[in-house]
């Protein structure tokens, strides 16, 4: 079945460690995206990138880095610079191109990372 | 992104219909309406997406105001497994790379509406 996979599901760190979030997809998809989401609150976009070593940031990409060497994958590390890393993490990727303008989302089932 | 206004809760009697309404009255011509839901700690899934006409398809209809300024998700029979959270999103105009410029498909998520099916 075509999809995203993200993984761990659970993730645990300690401050003062960086730690990257794995996200692959086999839709073969150009664009993929990274968003946080805390409790009760809706998702915030932190990096996309729409092709392949390229990548720009969304809203609240401080204390995040990414990097676009595949097509398929989208790893977003954790720094330790991130003042509040304890997050939902959810990757998602979109078709790109003239036909599909507005082509939706689709989602991994998230990397929830719980830093203490 | 235009934004949008839902109400933070709802709920519906399984089996009727359950209407979810948004407001987006700073929507441009060229943005479209989505729709996703979430289920507890899972990823969003896409619902339904629309501009100005109304559109249907296997999981739920979409009722666009002529004035754009508004719309309806309708889930025709909900069931439990329809409890979810509901976004409802204007998305901007979304230029590929190679067209020149800077847009992307980005999704601007608020806090939707929490959909209760009750039995």
């Amino acid at each position: 079945d075509g999809g995203i996979t993200q993984s761990p599901k659970y993730l645990f760190r300690k401050e003062g460690q960086n730690v990257t979030l794995s996200c692959e997809q086999n839709l073969n998809h150009d664009a993929m995206y990274w968003y946080r989401q805390d409790p009760g609150q809706g998702l915030r976009l932190i990096y996309y990138s729409q092709i392949v070593n390229d990548f720009q940031k969304g809203d609240i990409a401080e204390g995040y880095s990414v990097s676009r060497e595949k097509k398929e994958s989208f790893p977003l590390t954790v720094t330790s610079a991130q003042k509040n890393p304890t997050a939902f993490y959810l990757c998602a990727s979109s078709i790109l191109g003239e036909s599909s303008y507005n082509s939706p989302l689709h989602f991994g089932n998230g990397t929830r990372l719980t830093v203490t | 992104d235009a934004k949008t206004t839902q109400p933070p809760s709802m709920d519906c009697a399984e089996g009727r219909a359950a209407n979810l309404p948004c407001n987006h009255s700073t929507i441009s011509g060229n943005e479209y309406v989505y729709w996703y839901r979430q289920i507890h700690s899972q990823g969003p899934q896409y619902i339904i997406h629309g501009l100005k006409n109304n559109e249907t398809n296997e999981m739920a209809s979409l009722i666009i105001t002529e004035d754009r300024k508004s719309s309806t998700l309708i889930l025709p029979h909900a069931t439990l497994r329809d409890t979810a959270v509901y976004y409802c999103i204007v998305r901007l105009l979304f230029k590929p790379a190679n067209a020149g410029g800077t847009s992307y498909g980005k999704l601007t998520f608020g806090q939707g509406t929490i959909l209760t099916v009750h039995p």
